[in-house]
């Protein structure tokens, strides 16, 4: 069966220095990764998705993560926090069949102090 | 714009009283989902439904019912038989484009019951 594990409930780090929120799965076929944001009271945002194409993968508002087969990981990074980037993030896993729901981690709330 | 709507943003109720949530979207996806936000938790899914006219249950399905009489409309229905109704409910669809069935959310509708 698959499962997220994001490890840290809470992260906390000041503006401009580096975010590294932790993501590992399991899976028992290659899976489709994904990172979403969530601000207070809000929907889910997209930030980026694996899709095997590249194990290094771009995404919005300067974020990326990279796809570790061999750790089963796939972390989110930015190198300088925002502000702005305080949120809730939430890493999920798919095996990608038409329809089928994704699994979320229990996300990993942000905050990003001046 | 195309997006998906959750209607209403707030809604409270009474105690043994079934309430309907409204999820409506224009973006011609076939998938539909219902998930369940409780603090610290992640999502947890209710119900989802691949076509119209279909759906399965999901980790959370007692308490709720659902439909799918058209592509657009998913309501969710929460009984009197839910026994701590109180949550963040959030719809998303999605389409599958061979690229892992990313999936789009609403804004959600925040409810609470007493």
């Amino acid at each position: 069966a698959q499962s997220v594990t994001q490890l840290g409930s809470h992260v906390s780090v000041s503006e401009g220095a580096l975010v590294l929120l932790r993501c590992n799965y399991s899976s028992s076929v290659p899976p489709y990764l994904f990172w979403y944001v969530q601000y207070p009271n809000q929907g889910l945002q997209l930030l980026l998705k694996y899709t095997s194409a590249a194990t290094l993968v771009k995404g919005i508002n300067g974020f990326e993560a990279e796809f570790k087969k061999s750790e089963t990981s796939f972390h989110l990074t930015k190198p300088s926090a925002h502000m702005s980037d305080a949120a809730e993030y939430f890493c999920a896993v798919s095996e990608g069949q038409a329809g089928t729901a994704l699994i979320f981690g229990k996300g990993t709330t942000l905050s990003v102090s001046s | 714009d195309g997006g998906i709507t959750q209607s209403p943003k707030y809604l409270f109720r009474k105690e043994g009283q079934n309430v309907t949530l409204s999820c409506e979207q224009n973006l011609n996806h076939d998938a539909m989902y219902w998930y369940r936000q409780d603090p610290g938790q992640g999502l947890r899914l209710i119900y989802y439904s691949q076509i119209v006219n279909d759906f399965q249950k999901g980790d959370i399905a007692e308490g709720y019912s659902v439909s799918r009489e058209k592509k657009e409309s998913f309501p969710l229905t929460v009984t009197s038989a839910q026994k701590n109704p109180t949550a963040f409910y959030l719809c998303a669809s999605s389409i599958w484009r061979g690229d892992g069935n990313e999936q789009y959310f609403g804004p959600g509708t925040r409810l609470t019951v007493t």
